[in-house]
């Protein structure tokens, strides 16, 4: 299985909900990351857990809550959105050394209104 | 400033044509640099990677260069298909100073339109 499965693909949701953007890989891989894409521009890093503890966020605001309950899953919690927090969410799992690939999900379009 | 810049910005082709779309950076210490392609409203997928002694790497109907000299690489993409509509991604690794895992710079990519 060489999957990263992100679930939703799509969501939308108001300014005032709390939702969570769900990812999973069975590849043994112990890094795994939360990036934003906006519309013709690369993905964005926002967060890094490398065996399961966070080691990088680039400045995420706090309504963005990540959690990786175990080496397989990765969670997004979001609560009080802007509208300019849509975008598609990616998440991507990669083995440990520096040369390795990452392997992108296909990602959660993500709409506040 | 570690950067990585992509041209062109966006490219239409016909089918069954030829093209090459570049990518130069200014990251320094380098690791490696990384091509990869993304279909709309997906991930991106890894095409190739190119280390520091690697000049030239193929991948099916897919060419990477590289020259560590000027820091400029190349990717050429033979007998283009109508699949080959995609943006394509420069990532390049920036040795981490302290250890640990290393930052990837990404380019804004080249968005390429194959049209019968």
């Amino acid at each position: 299985d060489t999957e990263v499965t992100q679930t939703p693909k799509h969501l939308v949701m108001g300014m005032t909900n709390k939702k969570s953007l769900k990812c999973e890989q069975h590849m043994g891989h112990r890094a795994m990351y939360w990036y934003k894409q906006k519309a013709k521009k690369p993905p964005e890093l926002m967060f890094v857990y490398s065996y399961e503890k966070l080691s990088i966020n680039e400045s995420v605001p706090s309504r963005f809550s990540p959690e990786c309950p175990n080496s397989s899953l990765l969670n997004l919690h979001l609560h009080a959105l802007q509208p300019e927090d849509s975008a598609l969410y990616l998440c991507a799992s990669r083995a440990t050394g520096n040369n390795e690939k990452l392997f992108f999900g296909s990602g959660t379009q993500l709409s506040v209104l | 400033k570690n950067q990585v810049e992509q041209s062109p910005q966006s490219l239409i082709i016909l089918e069954g044509k030829n093209c090459t779309l570049q990518c130069n950076y200014t990251v320094s210490p380098f690791s490696n640099l990384r091509w990869y392609k993304q279909d709309t409203g997906r991930g991106p997928v890894s095409l190739t990677i190119m280390t520091f002694s690697e000049n030239t790497k193929s991948n099916g109907r897919y060419t990477a260069t590289l020259d560590a000299d000027t820091k400029q690489s190349s990717l050429h993409i033979t007998a283009s298909q109508l699949s080959d509509s995609a943006s394509y991604i420069c990532v390049v690794s920036h040795v981490a100073p302290s250890g640990g895992y290393n930052k990837l710079i990404f380019g804004a990519g080249t968005r390429l339109a194959v049209h019968p």
